[in-house]
């Protein structure tokens, strides 16, 4: 089962420009995370955000969590053709040890 | 070794053939997960051990999955009777417990079923 859904699926953009990613889940969490994956490969831990904090940067990443609205959204500023990827986000649902994946947005940007 | 193992990377089998998946978590990492990706999906739960025991299960699709973790370092994810709808990518991912939340992936094995 899916906990999380992504939007957009699908995200196209020009180098330089920044992408935006939202993320909704449906039951209480301890924390959010995000996870790239570029085509055929594993996935790569970017973030971690906990259900007390509302936003946090990593490098040209910025992730903010709304827990009143379920819902989650990655920013990454001044895109390359190296961002090019699957960005996925998991939670822990329901507070347990179990990390359960959205759909995905798929992002394309263009050098 | 530095990061999560998975073998074989390919796999291609024949309808009702039994079928191993093997990983080799980061050392030191209790917590062991499986997960199952199909084109264009996220990855979906299969089962999550802390440890040699299965701390929750509740995504293996049928009783034709079965997963081990013996001496709670390599795990072996064991599919009987396999058909067409099994073949996805098999993720493994390890973490320090589980609480820490950060999970660190191998590259997949593909199985294919023909």
């Amino acid at each position: 089962s899916q906990q999380g859904e992504e939007d957009p699926q699908a995200l196209s953009i020009q180098e330089g420009e920044n992408a935006t990613m939202n993320c909704s889940y449906k039951t209480s969490i301890n924390n959010l995370q995000w996870y790239r994956q570029n085509s055929g490969r594993g996935l790569v831990h970017l973030i971690l955000i906990r259900s007390n904090e509302r936003e946090k940067h990593s490098g040209r990443l910025r992730v903010t969590l709304d827990t009143s609205k379920k819902s989650s959204s990655l920013l990454i500023t001044a895109s390359r053709a190296a961002d090019t990827a699957s960005y996925f986000c998991a939670t822990d649902s329901s507070g347990t040890y179990k990390y359960i994946f959205g759909t995905g947005t798929r992002l394309k940007v263009l050098a | 070794g530095a990061g999560v193992s998975q073998t074989p990377s390919n796999k291609v089998t024949e309808k009702g053939k039994y079928v191993e998946l093997r990983c080799d978590p980061i050392s030191g990492h209790t917590a062991l997960y499986w997960y199952r990706q199909s084109l264009g999906q996220g990855p979906e739960f299969l089962i999550y051990f802390q440890g040699t025991g299965a701390a929750d299960d509740s995504g293996l699709p049928n009783d034709r999955f079965f997963a081990v973790r013996p001496e709670g370092s390599v795990s072996t994810l064991k599919i009987q009777r396999t058909e067409r709808g099994d073949s996805a990518m098999y993720l493994c991912a390890s973490s320090l417990n589980g609480a820490t939340g950060e999970l660190f992936f191998g590259e997949g094995s593909r199985l294919t079923v023909l």
